[in-house]
């Protein structure tokens, strides 16, 4: 069974440039989270998607953005980059009954540096 | 406020020694804690959960609600066990929503 697949898995972007980061849960899985791993300040909770809508946030500014599709894959988008955002983001996915299991299966991650 | 403290970044042993990975939290309901563990090279992975109240390649964790700690633990550590460790809490009525702590580097040496 294949995991929680991200792309791309590393890019390079300039400060005010916008940057597209794609996820793809497992099979079956209608939740997907984001989350943001800057150095030395651990995994930050970024965005929930369940079923298609937003479900919950961060505490992160408007420029971060993202959307779930019918597939269940989703996007995160962030706009006008800036340098404290260059770090590792991570998608994680999860079944409807993550109550139960409490486990989020993670992907390996986009790491992205903004120059 | 939610919050997960791992106070030591790096825990440096030898194989055999007994290995306690701290883990504080603060929460006003009634918190359900993880522990995540990302071997060098793999994929940030599910360990144990306290609700199971298992025993997973001999690390154990209970909770302390007293104390509020949820510390991980193991009496003989392996080569194999050094990695990244993180604590994590979910959120009530916030699906799977985990705020984790900012990770221990165990470090296991021969």
């Amino acid at each position: 069974e294949a995991g929680v697949t991200q792309s791309p898995t590393h890019l390079i972007k300039t400060r005010g440039q916008q940057v597209t980061l794609r996820c793809s849960p497992i099979s079956g899985h209608t939740s997907v989270y984001w989350y943001q791993q800057a150095l030395g300040l651990g995994l930050q909770f970024l965005l929930w998607y369940d079923e298609g809508e937003e479900r919950n946030r961060g505490n992160f500014p408007p420029r971060f953005s993202g959307r779930q599709f019918p597939n269940y894959s989703s996007e995160l988008n962030v706009n006008a980059l800036e340098l404290e955002d260059s770090a590792l983001y991570l998608c994680a996915s999860s079944l409807l009954s993550f109550a139960r299991t409490g486990e989020l299966f993670f992907g390996e991650g986009s790491r992205l540096t903004v120059l | 406020a939610q919050r997960v403290t791992q106070p030591e970044k790096l825990l440096s042993v030898f194989k055999g020694a007994p290995v306690e990975l701290k883990c504080n939290y603060s929460y006003s309901g009634s918190p359900e804690l993880f522990w995540y563990v990302q071997y060098s090279r793999q994929r940030l992975q599910l360990l144990l959960r306290h609700i199971s109240r298992e025993s997973i390649k001999g690390f154990t964790a209970d909770l302390n609600k007293g104390e509020t700690s949820f510390h991980l633990k193991k009496p003989f550590a392996q080569e194999e066990d050094s990695a990244m460790y993180y604590c994590a809490l979910r959120v009530y009525n916030q699906g799977g929503k985990l705020i984790f702590g900012q990770g221990t580097e165990l470090s296991v040496k021969p």
